[in-house]
């Protein structure tokens, strides 16, 4: 079993829907939970970081944490068809280690 | 700033040839990583470094060697390069262990 399980999509929907992404994790001692978003030919960059459990709110992004199920949620409201890109979603216990889901491709249709 | 630096963005090698990635960070970053890429499968840790003159193996080290000698650098070196060696490499950084990683934009390798 892997340590994270993300569902790779694709996901397509249309723009201004509300996009919900998801990664179930196995490891009860992660307590830092990224979201990367990867543009086609480029690096992951870091779209949110949350510590421990709850809800956190950027712009348009929502990134939730249900640390007792396990379950962590990226929410995209309003989406553009800038928003089509891979997300990864990451976690770590403490210290460098950082485990990586494999990515949801998104497609948003203009 | 440019962040972390990736060179060469694609690169083709014969199956037993060798060739170095290069790295190079510019936000004084401690800790820097090299990641591989491959469809379906995450990104899988290579090497990492905590600083100058520390690294350390990951998860997938075999074939692959580095070093650390400046705060900014951290090239990767490929020996004797395989098919398997095929994916996209990304550098990353970061300031502290716990804190998110900032990647480069990485070297696509295809050995044949």
């Amino acid at each position: 079993q892997k340590e994270v399980e993300q569902d790779p999509g694709p996901l397509s929907v249309p723009e201004g829907a509300i996009v919900s992404l998801n990664c179930t994790y196995s490891n009860s001692a992660f307590q830092y939970f990224m979201w990367y978003r990867q543009y086609s030919r480029k690096g992951p960059e870091l779209l949110m970081y949350t510590y421990s459990s709850g809800n956190k709110e950027d712009g348009r992004f929502t990134a939730q944490v249900d640390k007792s199920s396990k379950y962590i949620s990226l929410f995209i409201r309003d989406s553009q068809p800038s928003d089509s890109a891979t997300y990864l979603c990451a976690m770590k216990a403490g210290g460098f280690k950082t485990i990586f889901g494999a990515g949801t491709r998104l497609f948003v249709k203009a | 700033n440019a962040g972390v630096t990736q060179t060469p963005k694609f690169r083709i090698l014969k199956i037993g040839q060798s060739m170095t990635l290069q790295c190079t960070q510019d936000m004084n970053h401690n800790y820097m990583y090299w990641y591989r890429q491959d469809p379906g499968m995450g990104l899988k840790l290579i090497y990492y470094s905590v600083g100058a003159g520390i690294t350390d193996k990951g998860e997938v080290p075999n074939g692959y060697n580095v070093s650390r000698s400046t705060t900014e650098d951290f090239p990767l070196r490929l020996e004797l390069a395989a098919p398997s060696q095929t994916s996209v490499y990304f550098c990353a950084s970061s300031s502290q262990g716990d804190s998110p990683l900032h990647f480069g934009n990485g070297t696509r390798l295809t050995v044949t």
